[in-house]
């Protein structure tokens, strides 16, 4: 079955550190893949989505980045945190035109 | 440009039933979700519809699209506590490579 593992589930990280953040699929190949931010209270941003390895799409320009070092991984990065990189990152992908899931990172940025 | 809006909260008494609304504007759409998620949860995929469909019923779910209103309708009908999430809809337009616009979701309440 096709599953998707993220994690981890909660971090608190001190302003100026660096992140990663790491998404895994199973059950399938070549599959698009999607981080999505969602501040407190608020709707869904989406941050990069990949096509394939190596091919990243960034939608909003800030001090993230994303890697897609294989097949089914896919990474979010940062060098130094900020105040505002605080939310719930969510990593996704598609399968029939419809989008799934994970379980989510609660990053807490002190 | 596609934008999509929802109604920022519904509260409801057990039992009843919900109609969660949500506005689109972009007449492109191919497929539109409702994902549901609870506290500290990711979303989860409740239900779709293909954009020439009209209805979709799903045991206790009913969707309602209007194409000329661009307006999708989530019913949830016998509402229980466990019902109470933040519901989202979103669109995928094909011209847009089926990448999905969320609407801001929507918190239901679900009063015993």
């Amino acid at each position: 079955s096709q599953t998707i593992h993220q994690w981890p589930a909660t971090l608190v990280q001190p302003v100026g550190s660096p992140l990663s953040l790491e998404c895994t699929v199973e059950g399938t190949s070549n599959p698009n893949l999607y981080w999505y931010r969602q501040a407190a209270g608020r709707g869904l941003q989406l941050l990069f989505y990949s096509v394939g390895i190596g091919q990243i799409s960034s939608e909003v320009p800030q001090n993230l980045s994303a890697s897609r070092p294989q097949d089914r991984q896919f990474i979010l990065s940062s060098k130094k945190l900020l105040l505002s990189d605080s939310g719930f990152y969510l990593c996704a992908w598609t399968i029939d035109e419809k989008l799934f899931f994970g379980s989510g990172t609660q990053l807490s940025v002190l | 440009g596609e934008d999509v809006e929802q109604s920022l909260f519904l509260s409801v008494r057990e039992g009843d039933s919900s109609v969660i609304n949500c506005t689109y504007t972009d007449s492109s759409s191919t497929y539109l979700y409702w994902y549901k998620q609870e506290p500290g949860a990711g979303l989860q995929l409740l239900t779709y519809i293909f954009s020439n469909m009209d209805m979709k019923q799903d045991q206790r779910l009913t969707v309602l699209l209007n194409k000329k209103d661009k307006h999708l309708s989530l019913r949830i009908a016998d509402t229980q506590t466990g019902d109470s999430a933040i519901y989202f809809c979103a669109e995928s337009m094909y011209n847009a490579g089926n990448m999905l616009t969320f609407g801001g979701g929507t918190r239901l309440m679900v009063k015993p």
